[in-house]
């Protein structure tokens, strides 16, 4: 069965610092991966999505996350964060063909000055 | 930029109620998911509708709920009778393409049973 890992609960950053939120994946074959993001009381935004080719994908708000096979990982990373990234990421997979999204149970994200 | 609505953004009901959660997903998007997150938990898929039918299911995904399209823009979930454990942020989804394509969220429907 599909599953998702997020080992850290939560993490603090400074902001300007460089940012690593782990995800590791459990699934057969090369499975379609996201990040999702989540403020307070909000839906969930995609970050970014890996579906096949480069394994390095840019996404939007300066993130960006790199497929690792061998590890069975996609971390997320930013280089510089900003106060307003405090949030709550998700990481999620998809099986190839299938319908739902497993998600992870996320990582909270705080920021400080 | 299309987005996927949902209504209403609160809800609250009794326990043993039936409520009606309702979205609007993408317009051209053929694909519609409900997912629900717990508070302080993870975000859980509870079923997938395509063609007029449900095409998976989680095992939350009961007798106790259903999923309609009852006209070509609306796509609802009906909880009957309504539980304390229902209560819990109900997100719905929809998507172009099957598990290839990325699934879009609405902001979600708070449930609250008392």
């Amino acid at each position: 069965a599909q599953s998702v890992t997020q080992p850290d609960i939560h993490i603090t950053v400074s902001e300007g610092a460089s940012l690593e939120l782990r995800c590791n994946y459990s699934y057969g074959a090369t499975p379609y991966l996201f990040w999702y993001v989540q403020s307070p009381g909000q839906g969930l935004q995609l970050l970014l999505k890996y579906f096949s080719g480069d394994t390095l994908v840019q996404g939007i708000k300066g993130f960006e996350a790199e497929f690792k096979r061998s590890q069975s990982s996609f971390n997320l990373r930013k280089p510089s964060v900003h106060w307003s990234d405090a949030a709550e990421y998700f990481c999620a997979v998809a099986k190839t063909g299938g319908f739902k999204t497993i998600f992870g149970a996320g990582t909270r994200l705080f920021v400080k000055a | 930029e299309p987005e996927v609505t949902q209504t209403p953004s609160h809800q609250v009901t009794q326990m043993g109620q039936e409520v009606i959660l309702r979205c609007v997903p993408i317009s051209n998007h053929l694909y519609f998911y409900w997912y629900r997150q717990i508070l302080g938990q993870k975000v859980e898929f509870l079923v997938s509708f395509y063609n007029n039918e449900i095409s998976e299911k989680s095992e939350i995904f009961d007798d106790q709920f259903s999923v309609e399209r009852p006209d070509g823009s609306n796509f609802t979930l009906k909880i009957r009778s309504t539980k304390l454990e229902d209560s819990a942020m109900y997100f719905c989804a929809s998507s172009e393409d099957r598990g290839a394509g990325e699934q879009y969220f609405g902001p979600g429907t708070r449930l609250t049973v008392t």
